[in-house]
């Protein structure tokens, strides 16, 4: 079974309006981290935001927010005001911290996040 | 930049052979970890070592090796490289052990092609 799961392999949205970027994740652990890294056309990767499974509130950095639905075991990111910059591959990434391979993050598919003007 | 450095960017090579890459975690990061980023397998991870132990290891070929050395940075050598071997691979650190908010920062990558 896909740890982590995201449906959409390609998304559109204009300059300035806010974006959806879907992710589920399956985990018997109590204890994980859900993260969204960004990897442009030139190929670095790069951290977006973090939540963790105990925490209360959903994270939120600058223009980035974790739309966290633990109960769904969803961790949907929210790009607010899209910029031509946001167009990249989004991927989603869970931490699992109850087994012995702390530290290994298992990736999503990714989405294609195109932003038009 | 996130201050992960590998070399080197781009190495093209021939079945068969052998390869090192390297890498240097952020300063002051104790981990480091590789993955391979490959069209048909997506981001795979590969191993994960904290202050020169090994931690974790993932889907690691046989042929692969990897350390991490005293001073932290890391190598990763590929053996008997096959065609399929051809893919990005990235080297990430992090400050602690892999628990809790402990991010994981990414390098530039190496690129590698087998022919």
């Amino acid at each position: 079974a896909q740890k982590i799961t995201q449906t959409q392999p390609g998304m559109f949205v204009q300059e300035k309006e806010a974006v959806t970027l879907d992710c589920t994740y399956d985990t018997s652990d109590q204890s994980y981290g859900l993260f969204w890294y960004k990897q442009p056309s030139s190929g670095e990767m790069i951290f977006l935001i973090y939540q963790g499974s105990y925490d209360e509130q959903n994270a939120t950095e600058g223009r980035y927010s974790l739309n966290f639905q633990k109960a769904r075991k969803s961790a949907n990111l929210v790009i607010s005001a899209s910029q031509l910059g946001d167009s990249a591959m989004y991927f989603c990434a869970m931490r699992e911290e109850g087994g012995t391979s702390y530290g290994k993050l298992t990736f999503g598919q990714g989405t294609i996040l195109t932003v038009h003007p | 930049d996130s201050g992960v450095t590998q070399t080197p960017k781009h190495l093209i090579t021939a079945t068969g052979q052998r390869v090192t890459l390297r890498c240097s975690p952020r300063s002051g990061d104790l981990s480091v970890y590789w993955y391979q980023q490959s069209l048909d397998q997506g981001l795979q991870f590969l191993i994960h070592y904290y202050n020169g132990e090994e931690r974790a290891k993932g889907n690691i070929l046989e042929r692969f090796s990897a350390q991490q050395f005293p001073d932290l940075h890391s190598e990763l050598n590929l053996s008997s490289l096959e065609l399929g071997d051809s893919a990005l691979y990235f080297c990430a650190s992090s400050p602690g052990t892999g628990f809790g908010p402990d991010t994981q920062y990414f390098g530039p990558g190496t690129r590698l092609t087998v022919l």
